[in-house]
């Protein structure tokens, strides 16, 4: 089983709609958890932090489930802008600052 | 915010050569850096930690030989790719923490031939 999985999708949805990805994890010591954005070609750049009570930045909610190991992320009134591969990062408790990457799920938004 | 600089941004090479990529940060003195390497539709996978003035680590199945860290400087960690083949082709990317974010290179796109 992976570390971090998630659907690779893709996703492909209506400007303006509302919608949610989900990522699991597998190591229950986790204690870092985080959303980057990957555009085409281009490195990742964080998107928010997740914390336990869940958190919202502008149009985009983080939640975090640490007893189903669960993390999503929710974007409403999607934007063009908004089209881009969206990963799921977990730090784990003893690994220092070392990251373990999802694969990503790739959003289009359409016209 | 702090920037890194990665250099080449994209380098096509013959089997068999080695590359050289550098990754720079350019506002911040990084003891620490990491390098990640991405295959296309697959997750960043974190290749080693590079320490600045000692042996860099590498994860479990990265070959130390064959993918050289130097880390000279707080602001410079190079990795060479030597003797590169095809399936070394992949996207390097260079990362360093600042707090608790974590900052990353625009990476290097490797094409072996």
């Amino acid at each position: 089983r992976k570390e971090v999985e998630q659907d690779p999708g893709p996703f492909n949805v209506p400007e303006g709609a509302t919608v949610a990805f989900n990522c699991t994890y597998s190591n229950s010591a986790s204690q870092s958890f985080f959303w980057y954005r990957q555009d085409c070609r281009k490195e990742p750049k964080l998107l928010m932090s997740v914390y336990s009570s869940g958190n919202e930045d502008g149009r985009f909610t983080a939640q975090l489930n640490r007893a189903s190991q669960y993390i999503s992320l929710l974007i409403r009134d999607s934007k063009l802008s908004d089209s881009a591969t969206y990963l799921c990062v977990v730090n784990t408790a003893g690994g220092g600052n070392k990251l373990t990457f999802g694969t990503g799920t790739q959003l289009k938004v359409e016209l | 915010g702090a920037v890194v600089s990665q250099h080449p941004s994209w380098v096509i090479c013959k089997s068999g050569t080695s590359v050289k990529i550098e990754c720079r940060s350019l506002d911040f003195q990084a003891t620490t850096m990491f390098w990640y390497r991405q295959f296309p539709k697959q997750s960043l996978m974190l290749m080693a930690t590079s320490n600045e003035g000692s042996k860099a680590t590498y994860e479990q199945g990265v070959e130390k030989d064959k993918f050289l860290i130097n880390h000279a400087s707080l602001t410079l960690s190079t990795l060479t790719v030597t003797s590169a083949h095809p399936e070394d082709s992949s996207f390097y990317i260079c990362s360093f923490f600042r707090g608790y974010e974590q900052f990353f290179g625009p990476g290097t796109r490797l094409t072996v031939l």
